[in-house]
């Protein structure tokens, strides 16, 4: 069973535009919804991350928008450029101590067309 | 943010033989490790959850003989992988939370990929 649901596969977008990136999860235990951003070869960075006390937080051009009702979050990159090409993960976790595991989505592959 | 270095970056072995990969945390301590591989164009699996100074935990359908881990201080945690055969080949990514931070935010290594020829 799969406890965190991205979507879309794949997405492009022309530069200046904004992506839009979703995410459902299961598990209403989850408390911690982070976004990383990987490029090829390298490993994952975090980009921003939410819990469910707040239903948005910005960190410059990245938004996340929370929904606990409907268990989706999403991320919006604002002005997209194409050095945002990546593939990004939503994750999910239970903030129960350091030694919380994060479950992640399968991906998602961003492409910025110049 | 916090800083996790792995090596080596890229390693190509033979068949049959061990290969050992390190996760270090260079700027804080960590209690505790994580150990992932990741497929081409996949998402990250996590293999196991490796603590300071005890057993490291391994997730359902990782052989434990096999990817073998040892945390033996705070900042070092090793994988290694023992009698490698093609199917071992994988990007393999270490992440550590720094001790008594329960933020939640995972620092993640820049990977290791292994080649088993």
């Amino acid at each position: 069973q799969q406890q965190v649901k991205q979507s879309p596969q794949s997405l492009i977008v022309q530069k200046g535009g904004i992506s839009i990136i979703n995410c459902a999860y299961e598990n209403t235990a989850f408390d911690y919804f982070p976004w990383y951003q990987q490029f090829p070869g390298k490993g994952p960075a975090l980009l921003i991350a939410i819990r469910p006390d707040v239903s948005e937080k910005k960190e410059g051009r990245f938004t996340i928008s929370f929904n606990k009702s409907a268990k989706q979050f999403s991320l919006h990159i604002m002005d997209s450029q194409p050095g945002d090409s990546a593939t990004y993960f939503c994750a999910a976790s239970i903030e129960t101590g350091a030694n919380s595991k994060l479950t992640f989505g399968k991906g998602i592959t961003l492409s910025v067309r110049p | 943010g916090a800083v996790v270095s792995q090596h080596p970056s890229w390693v190509i072995c033979k068949s049959g033989t061990s290969v050992k990969i390190e996760c270090r945390s260079l700027d804080f301590q960590a209690t505790t490790m994580f150990w992932y591989r990741q497929f081409p164009k996949q998402s990250l699996m996590l293999m196991a959850t490796s603590n300071e100074g005890s057993k490291a935990t391994y997730e359902q359908g990782v052989e434990k003989d096999k990817f073998l881990i040892n945390h033996a201080s705070l900042t070092l945690s090793t994988l290694t992988v023992t009698s490698a055969h093609p199917e071992d080949s994988s990007f393999y990514i270490c992440s550590a939370r720094a001790e008594l931070d329960w933020s939640g935010e995972l620092f993640f290594g820049e990977g290791s990929r292994l080649t088993v020829l």
